[in-house]
């Protein structure tokens, strides 16, 4: 059960798009299509944003999406806005049945 | 609405023994398989385990199996983990998320506020 392996920061100006790399195995990420991202704000609880690699639920903004080529999903922020500084985390099914996340992203606007 | 609301946390010692509770509404609870997922202080998403609609399906982490508990009771819109053997490193914000399908694992749609777990002497 080892954690997906996330860049710990990325940045971007308003208006500029920021990809997140996410990069697992074949028994978790290239394995499966149940790969799904999460945004944090400080001392808030995790929100999903994307799920089942590209899918957008009701309410996220379009400027989110997802991607995932072999062993690495990523996520992608265009047109960043103020309110996208926050934490990020991927997750995926692995193929023992369970769960994992990755270390996470911490996103910065400058 | 849908919602999650964690109880049960709180200061204990090493060794000893702490049960959280999330209590589901406004969903069909007994539709959806659910997960327990903890947060270290500073520190990222640890998933811990999960459980399926009919509690069919059960698994947990590495790190909490044999020590941890995953229960749910349908009739109460309840889920429950049962923590025993407590240590330092399960010091955490615990949260109750739930899962899209009924059984499967899949992904985190809705999620509560957490309850905080602190394990020392």
């Amino acid at each position: 059960q080892s954690a997906l392996t996330q860049p710990p920061s990325a940045s971007g100006s308003p208006g500029q798009s920021v990809t997140i790399s996410c990069t697992g195995t074949s028994s978790d990420i290239g394995g499966y299509n149940y790969v799904s991202w999460y945004q944090q704000h400080p001392g808030k609880a995790p929100k999903l944003m994307i799920y089942e690699v590209t899918k957008r639920p009701s309410g996220v903004p379009d400027r989110f999406s997802g991607s995932k080529s072999g062993n690495t999903a990523s996520l992608t922020v265009s047109g960043l806005q103020a309110e996208d500084e926050a934490d990020y985390y991927c997750s995926s099914y692995t193929g023992t049945n369970s769960m994992v996340f990755g270390g996470g992203t911490k996103m910065t606007v400058l | 609405e849908v919602q999650l609301v964690e109880s049960g946390g709180g200061l204990v010692q090493p060794g000893r023994s702490l049960r959280l509770s999330c209590a589901a509404s406004g969903f069909t609870f007994d539709d959806h398989a659910m997960h327990w997922v903890r947060q270290a202080p500073g520190k990222g998403l640890e998933w811990v385990s999960s459980i399926s609609w009919n509690s069919g399906s059960i698994v947990y982490a590495d790190s909490v199996k044999g020590r941890f508990t995953i229960s749910r009771d349908n009739a109460k819109n309840s889920l429950y983990l049962q923590m025993n053997s407590l240590r330092a490193e399960d010091t955490a914000l615990y949260y109750c998320a739930k899962d899209n399908y009924r059984s499967g694992w899949s992904f985190m749609d809705v999620w509560g506020k957490g309850t905080t777990v602190t394990v020392s002497s």
